[in-house]
Parts: C-alpha cells; structure tokens; sequence
C-alpha cells in the first residue's frame, strides 16, 4: 500500500515532555499538510508544505510547534513541552500540484494524550 | 472568509431510509467543496467533490450531493442507509488560490439502527 503514513498510531508523554510525529505521504506528491483534530470537532489546518518549502501556518501552531520537510518528501511535527491541550489527533495529508485543488489524501493519524 | 457549518452534529437513521446530511458554505469566490468520510480510529477518506462542473455530484458508496449557489448549500444524500454508512462526515470548502488548504465543518455523526 502506498497511501499516507504516519507514526506512532498512538502515543502517550507526561506534560511538558517533546513529542515528535513524522509523516510519509504519496510518494510522488509534493504537498504535504498537517491538521489537528479534537474530539467532536473537524480538522484544523495547521501548516503545509509545497516540496521543502513551507509556505503557510496557521495561528494555532505556536512556538511550541515546529515541522520540518528536510527533503520534500517525509515530514516531522514536533510538539515541545507539552500541554494538556495538546492532547488530539494529528492528521497528515497529501497531494499532487496540478491536480484538483482540495483533493487529499489523508493518514490514519497519530493520536496523542498528554497526562 | 470561507467558512463551512453542518447542520446537525447527530443524525440517526433506520436501515434502508434516506440519509440527508446538511452543509452550507460561505466563500466570496466560487469555492470547492467536498465530503470526506471518517470511519472510527481512521484517517479521512473522500466520498465526492464538487468542482463548478455538474451541480449534482456523485460519490462513492451510493452517496450524492447537489450544489446550490443560491442556497449555499452542498447537501450529501444517500436513498438507503446501510449499516456500514454509520461513521462521522466531514464537508469542506477550498479555494483556489490558497495552497489547497481544506476548512471542515464540524462533522456530522451519523447512526444506522437495524
């Protein structure tokens, strides 16, 4: 299969531990995007990146959130000194240039709970 | 700027009977709009889009959704629910020129009883 991947699937850390999540998208896609979604609510854009270039982020990724798409092809989400808050699932997704603008192709996520 | 709600956070249906999930949109350009799918401890699939070619668009899984500008408006319908359609539904808006950045509504959940 060689759909969006992402890891870990789950991961539990203590307050103000780091976190970081990494993300493998379609292979021959070179935008890749991060949302977050909570509980009873859709995915919130967080930023996304056109091949290594990251091009837009959102209000909600404060300082404490960093990604990186070293290569243009897999990228890392990471979260520092966590918060409660932070607690969600991480969504990844991917999709071509030139294709149909919206289309995308979504990982299973990566959950995070934050104790 | 775009915005997406879904009317009803809940919908619960009996096998067999009409699905009707609602979302209006707002967006100052002709947007494109879509409804993905989540199933439980999945990712997001898409069911259809609309892309200012046939009003009415067709998905997968027997779904369908007509587009009304006048309305603002991309109800997602389905004749006969079946079980397996039980799983929360997403609309989103996108425009044109930002990237392909999706905005989701806030999910509809929606329950099929034997």
């Amino acid at each position: 299969d060689t759909g969006v991947s992402q890891d870990p699937r789950h991961k539990i850390t203590k307050r103000g531990q780091n976190v970081t999540f990494r993300c493998d998208p379609i292979s021959e896609h070179n935008r890749l995007y991060w949302y977050r979604q909570t509980l009873g609510q859709g995915p919130e854009f967080l930023t996304y990146f056109q091949n290594e270039a990251q091009l837009e982020k959102s209000r909600l990724l404060s300082d404490r959130f960093s990604a990186e798409r070293p290569k243009g092809s897999f990228s890392t989400l990471e979260i520092q000194r966590t918060e409660q808050g932070d607690s969600a699932m991480y969504l990844c997704a991917s999709s071509l240039v030139g294709t149909l603008t919206g289309e995308l192709f979504f990982g299973e996520g990566s959950r995070l709970t934050v104790l | 700027a775009q915005s997406v709600t879904q009317l009803g956070s809940h919908v619960s249906v009996s096998e067999g009977a009409l699905v009707l999930l609602r979302c209006n949109y707002s967006s100052s350009v002709p947007p494109y709009l879509f409804w993905y799918v989540q199933y439980p401890n999945q990712g997001l699939q898409l069911l259809l889009k609309y892309t200012s070619a046939a009003t009415l668009v067709k998905g997968i899984n027997g779904f369908e959704a007509e587009f009304k500008k006048s309305e603002t408006s991309f109800h997602l319908t389905k004749p006969s629910a079946h079980m397996s359609d039980a799983a929360e539904y997403f609309c989103a808006v996108s425009l044109g020129n930002q990237g392909g950045k999706l905005i989701f509504g806030q999910g509809t959940e929606l329950s099929v009883k034997p």
